[in-house]
């Protein structure tokens, strides 16, 4: 089955400052990668995805980026605020339908 | 809009007894998955429910069980409770079995 690798486990940037948090897959069938971000106590919530015919997607201050010949997609978060801090998981959803999820990064933006 | 809601939010269960967790899927949504997510790690899949069809299953026992009921709502039920199965368990739905998953809350179940 799919095994999802993230990295790092823990983060901590100055605010105003990028934090880039990366994951690697292992079924090359997989070919949708969200990412969720839940905050203490709080369901996941979908941040931003991206589907494996597509590189590279933007969403204001968010991006991710998709490698797919060297099964790896990247976050990156851009003008980091306070509000930012949470834990990111990511993903990766195969023929199977599921998502298989990273074991997540403790984000902490200090102000 | 109603999002994805989730009961109880929590539960104290005997090891050796039997639960079942609830869950009401956002307006629209017809696949239901549930998801269990133990202290400090990512959720782990259960199974999914599609038109009321299981349609894929994780690494779980069979005293792991769900239904789908025609309003889309589901239930997930664990039978002969162990310390292990300690863990938030999450409910997603989406509006078709390849589309982008919306959690709820989620039930914070603790087995003594």
């Amino acid at each position: 089955g799919e095994n999802v690798e993230q990295h790092p486990s823990t983060l901590s940037v100055q605010e105003g400052d990028s934090a880039v948090i990366k994951c690697t897959y292992s079924d090359s069938a997989s070919n949708y990668f969200p990412w969720y971000k839940q905050e203490l106590g709080k369901r996941p919530q979908l941040i931003i995805d991206i589907r494996s015919n597509v590189g590279e997607k933007k969403d204001q201050r968010i991006a991710v980026t998709l490698n797919k010949t060297a099964k790896h997609f990247s976050l990156h978060i851009t003008e980091t605020q306070p509000e930012d801090s949470a834990v990111y998981f990511c993903a990766a959803r195969g023929g199977a339908n599921n998502l298989f999820f990273g074991t997540g990064t403790r984000l902490t933006v200090i102000p | 809009e109603t999002g994805v809601t989730q009961s109880p939010t929590h539960l104290i269960k005997t090891r050796g007894q039997q639960v079942t967790l609830r869950c009401s899927s956002q307006s629209g949504h017809n696949t239901v998955s549930w998801y269990q997510q133990a202290l400090g790690q990512g959720p782990q899949f259960i199974f999914q429910y599609y038109r009321e069809e299981e349609n894929g299953r994780g690494n779980f026992p069979p005293r792991f069980s769900g239904l789908q009921f025609p309003n889309y709502s589901s239930e997930l039920n664990v039978n002969a409770l162990e310390l292990d199965d300690s863990a938030l368990y999450l409910c997603a739905s989406s509006s078709g079995v390849g589309s982008p998953l919306h959690f709820g809350n989620g039930t914070r179940l603790t087995v003594t």
